[in-house]
């Protein structure tokens, strides 16, 4: 069955560093997301893209952040100068259409900034 | 803003009992609705998707349903088994927001063999 992959499954980096967080997505789905679970909360949604752009962001989503579909199959979030506050497990999410259909989570990545 | 909240927190019950978790949002206005499945330190699996027109949903020993107009969702888990011991998440897409879902913090189950 075909599945969201992510890597790396853990990633620590020191404060003010710069992040990717790498997702390959199911391979004929349209829709690509990446949410946040900090260790204890909910999850929260960070960015929807469609079409090769953001479709919607929330409001966490800040200038520090971008996402990015550098080829056929990856889709990345880049975190460019980490803090604290963002130590948390990242989703990346796929879905083959918008809003009516099932959104399909990888098995995440932990970052840890110290 | 919708709020998502899922009832109870945790809840401990021996094997082959039947049980129901409830999800309740505060905005009707949804498009859909899922629920997942969290095991410890690990990402999230699909169970059931809801959509606003439809009031149920089956998969296996699973079954959702859904009251839009009162903003509730609950998921019958029939004839519970170890293995089934994981978080359970709701979560809604709303009508207006793209396809944002939005999340409940979960009902952490816990079947005793």
């Amino acid at each position: 069955e075909p599945e969201v992959t992510q890597t790396p499954s853990h990633q620590v980096t020191q404060m003010g560093q710069e992040v990717i967080l790498r997702c390959v997505p199911i391979s004929n789905h349209l829709y690509f997301y990446w949410y946040r679970q900090i260790l204890g909360q909910k999850v929260e949604f960070l960015v929807s893209f469609y079409n090769n752009e953001i479709s919607e962001k929330s409001e966490i989503f800040d200038d520090q952040f971008s996402v990015e579909r550098p080829d056929g199959s990856n889709f990345t979030l880049k975190i460019r100068s980490t803090k604290l506050e963002d130590s948390a497990m990242y989703f990346c999410a796929s879905s083959a259409r918008g809003g009516t259909n099932t959104q399909y989570f990888g098995p995440g990545t932990r970052l840890t900034v110290l | 803003k919708q709020e998502v909240t899922q009832i109870p927190a945790a809840l401990s019950v021996p094997e082959g009992e039947n049980l129901v978790l409830n999800c309740s949002f505060t905005d009707s206005a949804i498009y859909n609705l899922q629920w997942f499945r969290q095991d410890p330190g690990k990402g999230l699996t699909s169970l059931l998707l809801i959509q606003s027109s439809q009031r149920e949903q089956t998969s296996g020993r699973l079954n959702a349903s859904l009251d839009k107009s009162s903003g509730r969702s609950t998921l019958y888990i029939a004839a519970s088994q170890p293995g089934d011991s994981a978080t359970y998440l709701c979560a809604v897409r709303k009508e207006t927001s793209g396809s944002r879902l939005t999340f409940g913090e979960g009902t952490q189950l816990t079947v005793n063999p």
